[in-house]
């Protein structure tokens, strides 16, 4: 695998289920992202991890819950969530926390909460 | 705090024909601007980006992007569109003195009909 993976592409959960996404990369870098995509609505950061640690949590409600246990790897843990989370989760990694990094994405998943 | 304003949502085009995809921003310190380009059922490519130097911009898929400081725009443009153009296009901004915190638009649909 090349790139950043994202797990499971779709996802479908109850309001009551937990559940996790799992983001790994494979280009050596050393920042990661969690974006929510909803539609007509801009990206909006979630997270950031830089070194594995926690630098940016943009507000997100404490049933988002992110891990980053390496540097290649990076969860998302959700539980009991609300329908309105339903949204494409995307991943994402640069070499540094830098404003001049490109930032490579997952092909991201695809929630429903019901 | 920096915002970004696409002006066009969609963008219908005739395969062959010139495009132009608008991006304005705003923002009280100096940025770093990028082009992101979509496809469906994937994540986010960079298409370019502009850090400094020139503010004519070359990207991948023959794009070009002009930074236009007094006018605080960055407009996306390609003199020749394929039907595999065809895909959601964003713009972004990252502050010179922060870590990577890109500032999405909400998008522009480029459509190339044949």
């Amino acid at each position: 695998e090349t790139g950043v993976t994202q797990t499971p592409r779709h996802l479908v959960m109850g309001m009551t289920n937990k559940k996790s996404l799992k983001c790994e990369q494979h280009l050596g870098h050393n920042a990661m992202y969690w974006y929510k995509q909803s539609a007509k609505k801009p990206l909006e950061l979630m997270f950031v991890y830089s070194l594995e640690e926690r630098v940016e949590n943009n507000s997100v409600p404490s049933r988002f819950s992110p891990e980053c246990p390496n540097s290649s790897h990076l969860f998302l843990h959700l539980h009991t969530l609300q329908p309105e989370d339903s949204a494409l989760y995307l991943c994402a990694s640069s070499l540094y926390w830098s404003g001049t990094d490109t930032q490579y994405f997952g092909p991201g998943t695809r929630l429903t909460v019901l | 705090a920096q915002s970004v304003t696409q002006l066009d949502s969609q963008v219908p085009v005739f395969e062959e024909a010139p495009v132009e995809l608008r991006c304005n921003y705003s923002s009280s310190v100096s940025v770093y601007l990028f082009w992101y380009v979509q496809y469906p059922n994937q994540g986010l490519q960079l298409l370019l980006k502009y850090l400094s130097g020139s503010t004519l911009v070359k990207g991948i898929n023959g794009f070009e992007a002009e930074f236009n400081k007094s006018q605080t725009s960055f407009h996306l443009r390609k003199p020749s569109v394929h039907i595999s153009d065809t895909a959601e296009y964003f713009c972004a901004v990252n502050k010179e003195t922060s870590g990577s915190r890109l500032t999405f638009g909400e998008g522009t649909q480029l459509t190339v009909n044949p």
